[in-house]
């Protein structure tokens, strides 16, 4: 069965400080996709990045990377000199493809001042 | 203007109400999908739709029926409200989009039902 655990319900972090967050999941299948969303304390969601199980090639995107590591189940994220901005929560999740999306509980992250 | 929009963005009805709400898209997407999110059990997924003509339950799929009027339109309904889906409900698109394959969210309905 699919499974994503993010085990930190909540972070925080000094501004500037660097922050990892964590996400396991668990599926039996050898193809599927990962995924992160932010959702600030506006209340929309959005999309950070999508990866597939054949590219385990680390994503960087500004401040934000991620480390996928497929022998360890685990699909990192991490926001190098964190900003106020940053603070939200951030969810993890796994599908099989487009269908069946499982969502970790989510990581609220406040990033202080 | 957004990419997707949902109508209404909050609504509060009562038990046993039929309540509609509505997505639509500028993406040109053809998958799109609706989700509700209640406190502290993330988003779990209540339909999707692959193109017009391809509708499928999700996870959580009971007291919910959809219409995929359009490529771009997407309405979720629920035939008779009750408390327990009372929660923040999403809709989104997903598809290539700058060589990325890459899913857009609505801004959210919250639904409370007395």
């Amino acid at each position: 069965a699919q499974k994503v655990t993010q085990a930190q319900t909540e972070i925080s972090v000094v501004e500037k400080e660097d922050v990892t967050l964590d996400c396991v999941y668990e599926t039996r299948d050898t193809t599927y996709y990962l995924f992160w969303y932010k959702q600030p304390p506006s209340g929309e969601l959005v999309f950070l990045i999508r990866r597939n199980s054949f590219d385990e090639q680390n994503e960087i995107s500004g401040r934000y990377s991620w480390n996928f590591q497929k022998s360890t189940s685990s699909f990192n994220f991490t926001i190098t000199a964190s900003q106020v901005v940053d603070s939200a929560v951030y969810f993890c999740a796994l599908s099989e493809g487009y269908d069946k999306i499982i969502f970790g509980k989510g990581t609220r992250l406040h990033i202080l001042p | 203007d957004a990419d997707v929009t949902q109508t209404p963005r909050n609504r509060i009805t009562k038990t046993g109400k039929r309540i509609m709400l509505e997505c639509s898209q500028t993406k040109g997407h053809d998958r799109m999908y609706w989700y509700r999110q209640d406190p502290g059990l993330g988003l779990r997924l209540i339909y999707y739709s692959f193109d017009v003509k391809d509708i499928n339950k999700g996870e959580i799929s009971d007291g919910y029926s959809v219409s995929r009027q359009a490529q771009a339109k997407f309405s979720l309904s629920l035939e008779s409200a009750i408390p327990n889906q009372t929660a923040l409900y999403f809709c989104a698109t997903s598809g290539w989009s700058g060589g990325t394959d890459t899913q857009y969210f609505g801004p959210g309905t919250r639904l409370t039902v007395l």
